[in-house]
C-alpha cells in the first residue's frame, strides 16, 4: 500500500471560508499532483509539482492553489470557496523514473461548499 | 494528442461469471497504460500497467489486461468475479512524451456491479 495521506476525508463549508486540503507522503517521491473528480466523472489534473519549489497549473483551470516547500508535503488552498468548488479532491505522487511513472494516489478529500 | 474512452459506463455480472471491461486508446507515442480501481469512498489504487514489457499484464487480485497495439486496446477481464470487486474502474494512459510530467489521461469510468 502506498503512503499517501490526505486530511481532511470530508468537510462541509460555507461559501466565502478559505480551505486547506493537506496531502503528505512518506515515500521520498519528488513528483506530487492534485486531481480532481466529479461524482461520476473522469479525473482531472489541476496541478502539480516536479520537487521542493516547483508548481505548475494542470490540464484542468482551477481557482485553487498550491505549495511545495517541502518533498513529502504539497496542500491545495482555496481563499474562497464557492459551490462550484464542490467536488472530490485527489493527491497524488510518483517516483521520478519516466518509465515506471506509476502514480500512488491518497483515499481523497471531498469537499462539500454550502 | 492521446485519449483513453471506455467503451461502457456500467457493466453487470454474476459473480463467479467472467469480467471484461472494454478500454480503447489514442496515443502519439508509445503508450504506458493502467488500471486502477476505485471503490466506494476510497482513493484510487493500482490494479496493473503496461509499459512496453509482455503485453499480456497480470495484477492484483486476479485481474489481467492484455495490450493489443493493432487493436488500439487494453481491455480489463478476470475469470471469475467476486462481490469484492464490485467498484468503479478507470483506464488511464500515459504518453511516453508526457510521463516527465505525469499528465495522465483517465477514462470516464466503468462501474462493475457484481450480482450473487
Amino acid at each position: 500500500e502506498a503512503d499517501i495521506y490526505q486530511t481532511p476525508r470530508y468537510l462541509v463549508i460555507g461559501t466565502g471560508k478559505k480551505i486547506t486540503l493537506e496531502c503528505s507522503q512518506t515515500m521520498g517521491h519528488d513528483k506530487m499532483y492534485w486531481y480532481q473528480q466529479d461524482p461520476g466523472m473522469e479525473l482531472h489534473l489541476i496541478h502539480y509539482s516536479y520537487g521542493v519549489n516547483s508548481t505548475e497549473k494542470g490540464d484542468l483551470s482551477s481557482e485553487s492553489t498550491v505549495s511545495r516547500i517541502r518533498t513529502e508535503h504539497f496542500p491545495l488552498t482555496l481563499e474562497s470557496a464557492r459551490p462550484s468548488h464542490t467536488s472530490q479532491y485527489l493527491c497524488a505522487s510518483s517516483e521520478s523514473r519516466a518509465l515506471s511513472n506509476t502514480i500512488y494516489f491518497g483515499e481523497g478529500s471531498w469537499l462539500t461548499v454550502v | 494528442a492521446q485519449s483513453v474512452t471506455q467503451l461502457d459506463s456500467h457493466v453487470s455480472v454474476s459473480e463467479g461469471t467472467p469480467v471484461l471491461l472494454r478500454c480503447n486508446y489514442s496515443s502519439s507515442y508509445s503508450p504506458s497504460l493502467f488500471w486502477y480501481v476505485q471503490h466506494p469512498n476510497k482513493g484510487l489504487q493500482l490494479l496493473l500497467k503496461y509499459t512496453s514489457a509482455a503485453t499480456l499484464v497480470k495484477g492484483i487480485n486476479g485481474f489481467e489486461a492484455e495490450f493489443k497495439k493493432s487493436e488500439t486496446s487494453f481491455h480489463l477481464t478476470k475469470p471469475s468475479a467476486h462481490m469484492s470487486d464490485a467498484a468503479e474502474y478507470f483506464c488511464v494512459v500515459s504518453d511516453r512524451g508526457s510521463s516527465n510530467t505525469g499528465k495522465l489521461i483517465f477514462g470516464q469510468g466503468t462501474t462493475l456491479q457484481v450480482k450473487p
